[in-house]
């Protein structure tokens, strides 16, 4: 399996534009987590899922975020729309159960300038 | 201005050494615990697990100590390599059965 992959690596877009992540989990896999990560605040959960539903989304900052899985292969988290503050790596993990540990993908560094 | 970021606790050691890195947790009802290394410009990789009805468990080069009277977590590595540097995030899983991470420490392996 090739893992947790993430796209794209690096998003450059200006304030006020639509920004959307992706994350492909591993196969298999029923819990998928969104995580942000930034030197002021460390890795935030953001919003997570249990078979395509989403559990908890309390990490959400604002209405501006919002996040979906249509299918057990593909989420989304999509920023709209985007200020400078939002600016930061975010990762997709992947874990089979919630006892086990989570798979991370290689981030998406998102700069909104 | 600049803004102020997190302090991350440092860690030097030499090479060939062993290194100890601690984690304080928050919730006492967490019962699930992992460690994860960082490098840069990488995703948090997994090192090694421990539920909460054990106390130690060990992997290659690396030992994870549980002590769940002070809340207190520990990663042990023996015999650092250069291939260690990187930044350890101490994870626990509560109830709500999401992950919470620590700030994390930086390990820097000295020639």
């Amino acid at each position: 399996d090739a893992g947790v992959i993430q796209s794209p690596r690096h998003e450059v877009t200006e304030m006020g534009q639509e920004v959307t992540l992706r994350c492909k989990p591993i196969s298999g896999h029923d819990y998928l987590f969104w995580y942000r990560q930034t030197m002021m605040r460390g890795l935030e959960l953001l919003i997570y899922f249990n078979n395509n539903v989403p559990i908890d989304d309390s990490g959400m900052p604002e209405d501006r975020f919002s996040a979906k899985m249509p299918n057990a292969s593909f989420s989304t988290l999509k920023i709209q729309p985007s200020e400078p503050r939002d600016s930061a790596v975010y990762f997709c993990a992947s874990s089979p159960h919630p006892n086990t540990e989570a798979f991370f993908g290689q981030g998406t560094r998102l700069t909104v300038v | 201005g600049e803004s102020v970021g997190l302090h991350l606790p440092t860690l030097s050691v030499q090479e060939g050494d062993n290194s100890i890195i601690n984690c304080a947790y928050s919730n006492s009802a967490s019962d699930y615990f992992i460690w994860y290394k960082q490098e840069s410009g990488k995703g948090p990789q997994f090192i090694i697990d421990i539920r909460s009805n054990m106390d130690k468990r060990q992997g290659q080069r690396v030992t994870v100590l549980l002590n769940k009277t002070v809340k207190h977590l520990s990663l042990q590595i023996a015999a650092t390599q250069p291939g260690d540097s990187a930044v350890y995030f101490c994870a626990e899983r509560g109830s709500a059965r999401q992950l919470t991470f620590g700030s994390g420490t930086q390990l820097t392996v000295l020639p």
